[in-house]
């Protein structure tokens, strides 16, 4: 039974490019939630998708963007990226909104 | 709003022995839950164990047990018989029932060593 995974593992961008990280939810889940853990601090929530829709969103700016797809899965896309953006991304799975969230391995962002 | 402090940044403890990870939490969710999550170098966030609000007893998972004590909003992890494979960070977190259901609110973490 295949866990949370994302892709790409590392990422390398520059300031004010644009980046979509992936996620495909742990089998048999259907909502995705999405993380960002700067180095050395616990991860903070950004959204969460389920049904395609964002349903709760955390205390980030608009350049944070989702999407669900049909099958479950998620992208996350940030605009106009800032040094302060480079950080761990991590994608939880869950069945339904409430539920106990799965972990994915995490797509390590650096901007330069 | 909801609020996780952890209050120690580091433990080094021998092999074998026990270990209190401490958690203090704020919310004004009159019901919610209560997780720890270790998480190695790697980086995937693992889960340990919960522990609800209206839970009676303390939860336990094996080696881990949760020391819940909600008049002191207290949610401290207790490792049994720590092994060299338990270092890493561990994170507790709480998630409301009613506001931000959806969401885990997370602490500062603690980073755990154990010397052989």
């Amino acid at each position: 039974d295949a866990g949370v995974t994302q892709s790409p593992t590392h990422l390398i961008k520059t300031r004010g490019q644009q980046v979509t990280l992936r996620c495909s939810p742990k089998s048999g889940h259907d909502t995705v939630s999405w993380y960002q853990q700067a180095l050395g601090q616990g991860p903070q929530f950004i959204f969460q998708y389920y049904e395609e829709e964002e349903r709760q969103r955390g205390n980030f700016p608009d350049r944070f963007s989702g999407h669900q797809f049909p099958n479950y899965s998620s992208e996350l896309n940030v605009n106009a990226l800032l040094l302060g953006d480079s950080a761990l991304y991590l994608c939880a799975s869950s069945f339904r909104q409430y539920n106990e969230q799965f972990f994915g391995p995490g797509t390590r962002l650096t901007v330069l | 709003a909801q609020k996780i402090t952890q209050t120690q940044p580091g433990m080094f403890v021998q092999e074998k022995e026990a270990v209190t990870l401490d958690c203090t939490y704020d919310t004004s969710d009159p019901s919610y839950g209560l997780f720890w999550y270790k998480q190695p170098s790697s980086g995937e966030m693992i889960f340990l164990i919960y522990q609800g609000s209206y839970d009676q007893q303390n939860a336990t998972e094996g080696r881990y047990s949760l020391n819940f004590q909600k008049a002191r909003k207290s949610a401290n992890l207790v490792i049994s018989a720590s092994q060299l494979g338990d270092s890493a960070m561990y994170f507790c977190a709480m998630r409301g029932r009613i506001q931000g259901a959806q969401k885990l609110v997370f602490g500062q973490g603690t980073r755990l060593t154990i010397n052989p």
